[in-house]
């Protein structure tokens, strides 16, 4: 199917780590991405992945590619308040090249003090 | 350098009129893409615009259109708007790689467009 799937919501306490999972569908997917959106604003790149690679590692953020299950997550050390926000995992599912991303819904990630 | 700018960043037309939607991208980007963002789609993809023609084109209505200027701006035209229009369109540019492949998209803030 189309669907590219993220659980809906997480809470954690600040300080702790957050992992945020999603699953996509397309393996032949080149690019993998995560962006971030806070309220009222647009979409913010966090970082990407290419799909030969299994991890890939930029400051607090951690991304993780299990290709055979389909499967990417962002691991957030160190989660502050500032983090809290809507986050966004999307395939470049384009065999064109033209760059048409597919979104899941999005995970809303809430940080209490 | 200078982000994605997008105009106006809100807008309140009524149903039946038309709207026009303006993206200016990152100096150098050649690639625009524009995206629907509603609560109940999420995120969808409109179309793709890359040296002033369409390349890819979403699940959508032709009410929904686009064009791309020499200077790589781009503008969204929606006709006849409904109500269930109503959403936040995004604008993404990126670098067009060899072949014209887009690369990483970077997004505007976005013009909230609400339909009464």
């Amino acid at each position: 199917g189309e669907d590219v799937e993220q659980s809906l919501f997480l809470s954690v306490r600040e300080g702790d780590s957050s992992v945020i999972n999603c699953t996509y569908t397309d393996s032949s997917s080149t690019y993998l991405y995560w962006y971030k959106q806070e309220p009222g604003a647009g979409l913010q790149l966090l970082t990407y992945i290419f799909s030969n690679m299994d991890m890939k590692q930029d400051q607090r953020l951690t991304v993780l590619l299990n290709k055979k299950d389909k499967h990417l997550s962002l691991r957030i050390a160190d989660t502050q308040t500032g983090d809290s926000a809507i986050y966004f995992c999307a395939e470049d599912r384009d065999s064109s090249n033209t760059g048409k991303l597919i979104f899941g819904q999005g995970t809303t990630l809430q940080v209490k003090p | 350098k200078a982000g994605v700018t997008q105009t106006p960043r809100y807008l309140i037309k009524t149903r039946g009129q038309q709207v026009t939607l303006s993206c200016s991208p990152i100096s150098g980007h050649r690639s625009v893409s524009w995206y629907q963002q509603t609560p109940g789609q999420g995120l969808q993809f409109l179309f793709e615009y890359f040296s002033e023609t369409q390349r890819n084109k979403g699940n959508f209505p032709g009410r929904f259109s686009g064009r791309q200027f020499s200077n790589s701006r781009s503008e969204m035209n929606v006709s006849t708007l409904e109500l269930g229009d109503s959403a936040l369109y995004l604008c993404a540019s990126s670098l067009a790689l060899a072949g014209g492949r887009a690369d990483t998209q970077y997004f505007g803030p976005g013009t909230r467009l609400t339909v009464l």
